[in-house]
């Protein structure tokens, strides 16, 4: 039973535009969620997280929205640039929990095209 | 600073035989974890520990072990490969604070390994 679905294993967006990856998840005691980004061959790097205190976190071009009710977040990229092309996990943990206690989604897959 | 290193970045094995992923990290972390990728899954927790000599099993120990001899090492071993345990591995550590380990890793380069 999978407890973090990424439904899009791939997203073509063309430079400049924004880029939305999706990410629901089932499991309703999870309360802080990561998104982490992975180039071939190299391990992923953390990108951004969001408490399930706030409905947003942004860092620069990456703003993470989570909709609890709905139990949905997502990650926006604007404007999307060649170098975020990558494949972009998303990760939820519950609460009190850390690493060790991380649930990955199957990763999507983004194409940034010229 | 090297970050997480693992060797070796591909090894290809016969059913049946052994090896050893290994894992270093420079930068003083308790925590250290295994986690496998295969194509279309995401990451799997296969083991970890929270510091020398502690040790415990994640989502998918089997046909796996662990050993925290120090804190900068974390080798997986593989006692007799299997075809199922083709896959990419990946390191990974990050910090303990208040008893509790911290959100963010960082990861290792991954090692592919194939079983034939």
């Amino acid at each position: 039973d999978q407890q973090v679905k990424q439904n899009s294993p791939s997203l073509s967006v063309q430079e400049g535009r924004i880029s939305i990856l999706n990410c629901d998840y089932t499991n309703s005691m999870f309360d802080y969620f990561l998104w982490y980004k992975k180039y071939p061959a190299e391990g992923p790097t953390f990108l951004i997280s969001i408490s399930s205190i706030k409905d947003k976190n942004e860092d620069g071009r990456f703003t993470v929205f989570l909709n609890k009710s709905a139990k949905h977040l997502s990650l926006h990229i604007v404007p999307s640039q060649p170098g975020d092309s990558a494949v972009y996990f998303c990760a939820a943990r519950e609460e009190g929990g850390g690493a060790d206690g991380l649930t990955f989604g199957k990763g999507t897959h983004l194409i940034i095209q010229p | 600073n090297a970050g997480v290193t693992q060797t070796p970045k591909f090894q290809v094995l016969k059913t049946g035989q052994s090896m050893t992923l290994q894992c270093a990290q420079d930068m003083n972390h308790e925590y250290m974890s295994w986690y496998r990728q295969d194509p279309g899954m995401g990451l799997r927790l296969i083991h970890y520990s929270v510091g020398a000599g502690i040790t415990d099993q994640g989502e998918v120990p089997n046909g796996y072990n662990v050993s925290r001899s120090t804190t900068e090492d974390f080798p997986l071993r593989l006692l007799s490969a299997a075809p199922s345990q083709t896959s990419v591995y990946f390191c990974a550590s990050s910090c303990i604070l208040d008893r509790r380990v911290t959100d963010t890793q960082y990861f290792g380069p991954g090692t592919r390994l194939t079983v034939l």
